[in-house]
């Protein structure tokens, strides 16, 4: 089964600083996709980034991005120019690429707050 | 295009109590999910659905949860009894056809459950 761990409960930052948010992960298959998801305090879970494991490259989302290290089963976000909105509950979450099993599996969540 | 609807949006029940929640997916979507979201929790998966079949009922508590998709398109969730434990907030999601190769869920946004 899989895992994901994210270590950092709560972080707060100035406006307009760079945050970076980790994630790890375990698992045991080759093929699978990672993603961000944002939840802020109106409960809406909103999708911020996703990363397919058979890219090398980085993805990027406007001032989103990630650091995919695979063969360290780790999975951080990076904020750039943070910004009051980006306030929210943060999830990394893994999915398998097995049809069938489809499921997110989340992380406990980092709690980020911008400070004006 | 019209998202994941959700209702009702908050429900207080008592303990030993039946209760039931409502989910309409995006439109064309043929895969919807059940999570449950414990308070300071990542959501789990209860409850996967490929059109109006299930794919994944195995963190389902059968004994007392049960969920339908009759024409494959709304669902309904149901607890009964209900126990202090079943508190949090239910999230349903619903993404394309799991072999369209587009696997981004989107999200409603939840129904908050305070058992007392």
């Amino acid at each position: 089964a899989q895992t994901v761990t994210q270590s950092q409960p709560e972080m707060s930052v100035q406006e307009a600083e760079t945050v970076t948010l980790s994630c790890t992960y375990d698992t045991s298959e080759n093929n699978y996709y990672l993603f961000w998801y944002k939840q802020p305090p109106s409960r809406q879970m909103i999708l911020v980034i996703r990363q397919e494991a058979y890219k090398q490259q980085n993805a990027t989302e406007n001032r989103f991005s990630v650091n995919f290290q695979k063969a360290a089963k780790s999975f951080s976000l990076k904020i750039s120019d943070s910004q009051l909105g980006d306030t929210a509950m943060y999830f990394c979450a893994f999915m398998s690429s097995n049809f069938g099993n489809e499921k997110l599996t989340f992380g406990t969540g980092t709690r980020l707050t911008i400070i004006p | 295009e019209a998202g994941v609807a959700q209702s009702p949006r908050y429900k207080i029940i008592e303990k030993r109590q039946s209760v039931a929640f409502w989910c309409n997916p995006i439109s064309g979507h043929a895969t919807l999910y059940w999570y449950q979201q414990i308070l300071g929790q990542g959501p789990k998966l209860l409850i996967q659905f490929q059109n109006n079949g299930v794919v994944d009922d195995s963190q389902l508590p059968k004994d007392r949860f049960s969920a339908e998709r009759l024409k494959g398109v709304d669902s309904t969730l149901k607890i009964q009894p209900a126990k202090l434990e079943d508190s949090a907030v239910y999230l349903c999601a619903s993404s394309l056809e799991a072999r369209s190769g587009s696997y981004e869920q989107y999200f409603g946004p939840g129904t908050r459950l305070t058992v007392t």
